[in-house]
């Protein structure tokens, strides 16, 4: 059992880019996450899906697309990256019975 | 509003001695709160959690957790550190409106020394 894939694992991008971190479960949760980790902020919730076909706004959801087109995908979308957006990114999922949620092993992103 | 908050950025223990990891929160209705530990270069790992029952919640890795109703604290602990506790640790809490949504602490950097 897979758990949670992401890829790629790193990424360096210009500025401007387009760029969409992938996120796949093998568990068949309902709901699905996206974090962002930095240096003396912790975990950061950038999006969120409690199940297929619909999706949320975290905490700081600006720059940044999801979509939900089936239980198992959840990828992210960075329309046109600026510097700000270095960072690690983090994809989880949890059971729509239960509260724990499990962490992908995450993509370091930097853009310049 | 919801949060949490960790308010050591590092806590350093000798190998061997009793560790305590601090974390309060503040939430509406009952909390769920959980406790992550993460290692270098690697995404976060569930320790514990509490959702009702027992205060004393026992997790991984020998690690227990006190949920304190009256403080609103969930205190990370474990009796005997050693050098591999060394790890970043995360608190969080449920946002209770139902929409599965954590909230984290900004992390307590755990070193045990040998």
């Amino acid at each position: 059992i897979a758990g949670i894939t992401q890829a790629p694992t790193s990424q360096i991008l210009a500025a401007g880019r387009r760029m969409t971190l992938r996120c796949t479960q093998d568990m068949r949760h309902n709901a699905m996450y996206w974090y962002r980790q930095d240096l003396g902020l912790g975990l950061r919730l950038i999006h969120y899906s409690n199940t297929a076909g619909t999706t949320g706004k975290g905490e700081v959801p600006d720059g940044y697309s999801v979509s939900r087109a089936n239980t198992d995908d959840f990828p992210l979308t960075l329309a046109s990256a600026v510097p700000s957006q270095t960072s690690v990114y983090f994809c989880a999922s949890s059971a729509q019975s239960a509260d724990t949620q499990y962490f992908g092993p995450g993509t370091r992103l930097t853009v310049l | 509003a919801q949060s949490v908050a960790q308010p050591e950025d590092q806590v350093n223990v000798a190998e061997g001695n009793p560790l305590t990891v601090k974390c309060t929160y503040s939430v509406s209705g009952n909390p769920y709160l959980f406790w992550y530990v993460q290692y270098p270069n690697r995404g976060l790992q569930f320790l514990l959690k509490y959702i009702t029952g027992d205060n004393l919640v026992k997790g991984s890795y020998g690690f227990e957790a006190e949920f304190n109703k009256s403080q609103t604290s969930f205190h990370l602990k474990k009796p005997s550190a050693l050098v591999s506790d060394s790890a970043l640790y995360f608190c969080a809490v449920r946002d209770g409106t139902g929409t599965y949504k954590y909230i984290f602490g900004t992390g307590t950097r755990l070193k045990v020394l040998a």
